[in-house]
Formats: structure tokens, C-alpha cells, sequence
């Protein structure tokens, strides 16, 4: 079974310093991640996606993660935090069963940015 | 624009009434999800359906009916044996293909609550 493990349910920092989210995953085969974004009352939009090659990974509004095979993690960063980047995080791990894909998502991280 | 839409926002309902969510989608994907979403749980699958006129329960199906006549629309009843509905509800789609690599787009979702 696949598991996603997101350690921190509240995050916060001051405007222009590192963003830091982290996940862990657990799977028996090769995993594919995401990263999501929630902003309050809306779904869910993805930020970036690791399937398979360079494990640097680069999404939209400068976040980027970093697949470690060794540590089973994919943190997400971003190098200057913004007002604009308060939200609520969701890593999820893929799995194909055959028939269908399905994800599995962590229980999310609410990122504060103060002044 | 291409998307999906969730209709609607908010729903209110009386204990012992079932509900029907609407959730319809034009990016031409063959899958079709849907998620229940509770304070500090993360996105737990209710139901999903890989192709017209055939469906899977997820991780939470006890209580949840759904249809899936058209490619483009994928309604979910949450009928009076959901013990606890009240909650945020969100539709996905994606595309289908084998390795579970495919992103999937979410609605804005449907706020329930009961009475």
C-alpha cells in the first residue's frame, strides 16, 4: 500500500524567507508525486509532478521539489516567500492499479506568511 | 476555457435526505473522480469511474451512489446512510493511461452541509 506523510500541519514564515514543506512517501514501486495547492474554498490546482527522469523537479509560482529515492522524500521549496503563496499544501503519491490511477493524498500543510 | 464545474457551492440538507452533486467536465478526459475533504484528513476517494457506465468504489464509498451515463458528467448522491456528510466535496478528471503518471484537475468544489 502507498502512503504519504507530510510532517507539519502548519507552516509559517515571513515574507521573502525559505519555504520549506516536507513529504515522505511510501511505496513498492517507483512512485509518481505531486505536489497540489488550495487556496481557501476552491479545489485543488498542481504545482508540479515527478514521473520519471531529472529528479530536480520545477513547477509554477517558483516552487520545485527534489525526488530522494535514499530518504523517500520530496520536499518542496521555494527560495522567497511571498503573501500570495499562503495556502494549504497537499502531497499525493500514484499508483496505477491496472485499470485505473489512483492518488493518495497526505493530510496537507497550511503555509502562514507573515510581514 | 476547458474545465470543470461543481454546482452547487454550498448545499444544505436536513438529516434523512439525500443530496446529488453535480460535477461536469469539457477537457474530453475519460476518468473521473471524487474526493471527500475534512479539516486535517486530507482528500479521501469516494468513487471513481474510468469510462462511461462503469464506476469503482474508492476508500469511502459507504453511504455515496454515483452514475456515470456520460462522459462529461459524473453526479454523486449522498444518500441518508452517510452517517457524518457534512463536508467539502470535490470532482477531478484526467486523462487514462497505463503507469498512473496522469495529473488530475479538480472542480472548486461543493460545501455540504447538514442541518
Amino acid at each position: 500500500a502507498q502512503s504519504v506523510t507530510q510532517l507539519g500541519s502548519h507552516v509559517s514564515v515571513s515574507e521573502g524567507a525559505l519555504v520549506l514543506l516536507r513529504c515522505n512517501y511510501s511505496s513498492s514501486v517507483p512512485p509518481y508525486l505531486f505536489w497540489y495547492v488550495q487556496y481557501p474554498n476552491q479545489g485543488l490546482q498542481l504545482l508540479l509532478k515527478y514521473t520519471t527522469g531529472a529528479t530536480l523537479v520545477k513547477g509554477i509560482n517558483g516552487f520545485e521539489a527534489e525526488f530522494k529515492k535514499s530518504e523517500t522524500s520530496f520536499h518542496l521549496t521555494k527560495p522567497s516567500a511571498h503573501m500570495s503563496d499562503a495556502a494549504e499544501y497537499f502531497c499525493a503519491v500514484s499508483r496505477y492499479t491496472g485499470t485505473a490511477s489512483k492518488l493518495t493524498f497526505g493530510t496537507g500543510t497550511r503555509l502562514q506568511v507573515t510581514l | 476555457d476547458g474545465g470543470i464545474t461543481q454546482s452547487p457551492k454550498y448545499l444544505f440538507r436536513k438529516e434523512g435526505q439525500n443530496v446529488t452533486l453535480s460535477c461536469e467536465q469539457n477537457l474530453n478526459h475519460d476518468a473521473m473522480y471524487w474526493y471527500r475533504q475534512d479539516p486535517g484528513q486530507g482528500l479521501r476517494l469516494i468513487y471513481y469511474s474510468q469510462i462511461v457506465n462503469d464506476f469503482q468504489k474508492g476508500d469511502i464509498a459507504e453511504g455515496y451512489s454515483v452514475s456515470r451515463e456520460k462522459k462529461e458528467s459524473f453526479p454523486l448522491t449522498v444518500t441518508s446512510a452517510q452517517k457524518n456528510p457534512t463536508a467539502f466535496y470535490l470532482c477531478a478528471s484526467s486523462t487514462q493511461g497505463q503507469g498512473g503518471y496522469n495529473e488530475q484537475f479538480f472542480g472548486p468544489g461543493t460545501r455540504l452541509t447538514v442541518l
